[in-house]
């Protein structure tokens, strides 16, 4: 399979705890983004990253949130000290210079 | 700002006819792209069609081709004989063209529902 590949799919925690996503794009793919889906909207835009270097993140991204991307390859997209509102589907997305974003399946985020 | 608005939270169509998907937006760019995505159970999003602010055609893709009305800042998904997959919420998008980066604004989605 070659398509954008997110682990794990689901994450049941406790408010409180850390959580980490990881996130393999498409591998000619320079671009990467991380979006959030709650429960009834559409997804709305976290950060992205070209090769490296994370060159916006939203209001959304809080300082409890953080993501990398080390060698311009797999992404990472941890969550501490979560909270009830964390609770969402994360998507990951990658592109080439030009073309259309290509979605995972998402990791879905439950918080209780 | 940019604003996607859609005002059909479900939809339901019998197989093989056809169906529009209403979305309106709003921004203050010049340059800026328009998607549809479709996202069945499973929760993938899948990319159907985009136009450009700048094509003056319609964009086709198949069975999809997308209404764009510039003065009227909607862009209408038309599905054309529509099948028992295309049951999915479909979610209208745009993004100022910026250095080739996407960063969507996603309407909340119109689920659809095809009957046989």
């Amino acid at each position: 399979d070659t398509g954008v590949s997110q682990d794990p799919r689901h994450k049941i925690t406790k408010r409180g705890q850390n959580v980490t996503f990881r996130c393999d794009p498409i591998s000619e793919h320079n671009r990467l983004y991380w979006y959030r889906q709650t429960l009834g909207q559409g997804p709305e835009f976290l950060t992205y990253f070209q090769n490296e270097a994370q060159l916006e993140k939203s209001r959304l991204l809080s300082d409890r949130f953080s993501a990398e991307r080390p060698k311009g390859s797999f992404s990472t997209l941890e969550i501490q000290r979560t909270e009830q509102g964390d609770s969402a589907m994360y998507l990951c997305a990658s592109t080439p210079p030009a073309g259309e974003l290509f979605f995972g399946e998402g990791s879905r985020l439950t918080v209780l | 700002a940019q604003k996607i608005t859609q005002t059909q939270p479900g939809m339901f169509v019998q197989e093989k006819e056809a169906v529009t998907l209403d979305c309106t937006y709003d921004t203050s760019d010049q340059s800026y792209g328009l998607f549809w995505y479709k996202q069945p159970s499973s929760g993938e999003m899948i990319f159907l069609i985009y136009q450009g602010s700048y094509d003056e055609q319609n964009a086709t893709e198949g069975r999809y081709s997308l209404n764009f009305q510039k003065a009227r800042k909607s862009a209408n998904l038309v599905i054309s004989a529509s099948q028992l997959g295309d049951s999915a919420m479909y979610f209208c998008a745009m993004s100022p063209i910026i250095q080739g980066a996407q960063k969507l604004v996603f309407g909340q989605g119109t689920r659809l529902t095809i009957n046989p």
